[in-house]
Order: structure tokens, then sequence, then C-alpha cells
């Protein structure tokens, strides 16, 4: 079946280093890509998105590229703050026999962003 | 604009005591509604999901149970809570069923059973 798999955490930076947090996935269709985060007690937001293969998603300064022929989508940040903190899901979207869609989540990355 | 909320925040339980979560969406009709489940430290698992009043889908056997009651308002219970059902719960919705849609999310309920 469909799944994603990211870096395993928790990845520790000092403010201002460049961000990397690997997500590669595997999907039989033409899956939508996406990247939540969710800070510490609180519920999921969605970072960016995209929905076909050479899309660049983006916000924040946070930036993805669906590459289908790697089957991954990296998230980067060219300098993070102690405010981007956070646990980070790579998920996917694809149409499933019951018409409906659903989100299936890599197991989270937490990034740590130190002064 | 359209906001989604979740009651109760947290919520300790004994185990085989019932259990009720509300999720309810402002601003839109007839939303897709979603109940995921996170287990501590772990991704994500989607357990029910809605498309309209009465029509509720199971993603995977257990003892919980969903029901919607009305266009904007789904509701998790459980008759008798186990210790693996402890966990933070989140509702999404979307306005339609393409896979481009994107799955906006509640704050969650964290659920302690003891």
């Amino acid at each position: 079946g469909d799944s994603v798999t990211q870096m395993e955490g928790p990845v520790t930076l000092s403010e201002e280093a460049f961000l990397t947090i690997n997500c590669t996935y595997t999907a039989t269709g033409y899956p939508s890509l996406f990247w939540y985060v969710q800070y510490p007690g609180e519920g999921l937001q969605l970072l960016l998105k995209a929905t076909k293969a050479d899309d660049k998603g983006s916000n924040k300064g946070f930036e993805a590229t669906y590459r289908k022929e790697t089957t991954s989508f990296h998230l980067e940040k060219g300098s993070v703050q102690v405010s981007d903190s956070a646990v980070y899901f790579c998920a996917l979207t694809s149409m499933f026999s019951g018409g409906y869609n659903k989100l299936i989540f890599g197991a989270g990355t937490r990034l740590a962003v130190h002064p | 604009s359209q906001t989604i909320h979740q009651w109760p925040a947290t919520l300790v339980q004994p185990v085989g005591s019932p259990l009720s979560l509300e999720c309810t969406v402002e601003g839109t009709s007839n939303p897709n509604l979603y109940w995921y489940r996170q287990a501590a430290g772990r991704g994500l698992q989607l357990l029910f999901y809605s498309v309209g009043i009465g029509q509720i889908s199971s993603e995977v056997p257990q003892n919980l149970s969903a029901s919607r009651p009305q266009d904007r308002q789904f509701i998790l219970s459980s008759k008798k809570l186990l210790l693996s059902d402890s966990g933070f719960y989140l509702c999404a919705w979307t306005p339609g069923l393409s896979p481009t849609d994107t799955q906006y999310f509640g704050p969650g309920t964290r659920l302690t059973v003891l």
C-alpha cells in the first residue's frame, strides 16, 4: 500500500542553520504531497503542498519540490529560527476505492533549534 | 472563514469508562470530516471519515465508534475505554473529496486512559 518514510529525528540545529528533512513515498497512483507542522500541544497546520510532479510548495521560508523520479518531497529552509522548533509530518493523499481521500502520514521528525 | 473546534482539550478517564469527543466546523457546509489518532511518538492514523450526515466509514477495527448527527458535527465515542486508547485525537475537514484538497485540523484532544 501507499506509504511515507521520513528521516528519524530529533534534528537539532543552531539558529540560522540550513535545514533538510528527507521524505520519500510509495504510491501506486499520482498522489498529492503535503508537509504539516505540529507545534507543542497543538494540532497540525498545513505548511505547504504540491499536487503534481515538479511542483514546488513554499511557505514561511520553507520549500519542497515534488520529485516523481526519486519519489521524494524533501523539506528545506535556508535559515531556521528558534520558533521553527516543532514536529514536521510529510504526508500524501490518493483516492481510495471508497471514493474518499485519506492522508497517509510519515512518523514525523522533531526539530529543535537552539539560539 | 472556516474554523474547527474540538472539545474537550484534555481528558483523563479510567479504563472501562465511556468516551465522547466532539468536533464542530464553522463557516462551511457539507464538509468531509475525519477522525485521526496520534499515539505517543508516532504518526497519525485515520480512524473514521464521513461524507455526510449519518454516513460513517471506519478505517480500522477497534472499540471506538463515530457519529455525525448534524452536518458540521462529528462525534467520537466509546462504551468502554482501553489503556491503548490513550493518545491525541485530531478532527479534520475537507471541502471535497479531491486528493489535492487540504485537510484542515482542529486543535486536538489529549486523552489519557488510566
